[in-house]
């Protein structure tokens, strides 16, 4: 059982390039989550989604844009990378919205140069 | 947008002491979690608490809903104890993080 998988674990941008993070899981959960992690702080909501086709915006969504066209993927597109992107970003699933354990991918660290 | 608190923001530690960590939050929530963010940057599941008491070994929480807040409590303190401990509310289908307590436990 993989739990949620998030690819490529390292990527260095030059700034301006476009890039896109891969999140799948395997649980069939309907709720999945996207975070980013600056160093030394805690974690900030990009994205959600809430089951198929149906997104939503975190506390911090500018400059990123997500999808959700399975239940299985949740993938987070950053068109115009910047510096300030440079960060740790966590993918996150869960089964029942109001009641379900968040689980966590091991996290794809970017660097913008 | 909910508001949440944990308190202390970083704690020092010798290896054999105990421990208490607080999270507060400014409104009600359908759930709660604690995390620990090892050194290496993993987030393990250490409970999933929305209201009252539960234990695993060393480690117990304590979520009061009606009061918005939730203790984390940990007891003879081990070096791998050390890291991030995060909570984090679910409310209305978001799910907000503390800023943490970062604990270092000294050998």
């Amino acid at each position: 059982n993989a739990g949620v998988t998030q690819t490529p674990k390292f990527r260095i941008l030059k700034i301006g390039q476009s890039m896109t993070l891969q999140c799948a899981q395997d649980m069939n959960h309907n709720y999945m989550y996207w975070y980013r992690q600056d160093p030394g702080m805690g974690l900030k909501l990009i994205y959600y989604s809430v089951g198929a086709g149906i997104t939503d915006k975190g506390e911090v969504p500018n400059g990123y844009n997500v999808s959700r066209s399975t239940t299985e993927d949740f993938p987070l597109r950053l068109e115009l990378a910047a510096p300030s992107q440079t960060s740790v970003y966590f993918c996150a699933s869960t089964g029942r919205g109001y009641t379900g354990e968040l689980f966590f991918g091991e996290g794809s660290r970017l660097t913008v140069l | 947008g909910i508001q949440v608190e944990q308190s202390p923001p970083d704690l020092i530690l010798q290896e054999g002491a105990n421990s208490t960590l607080r999270c507060n939050f400014s409104d009600s929530v359908n759930n709660l979690q604690w995390f620990h963010q090892n050194p290496w940057g993993q987030l393990i599941n250490l409970f999933y608490i929305p209201s009252g008491t539960k234990q695993n070994g060393r480690l117990s929480a304590t979520t009061v809903a009606t009061e918005r807040y939730s203790l984390l409590y940990i007891s003879s303190s081990q070096t791998t104890d050390s890291g991030v401990y995060f909570c984090a509310l679910n409310r209305d289908d978001k799910i907000i993080f503390g800023k943490g307590t970062r604990l270092h436990i000294l050998p």
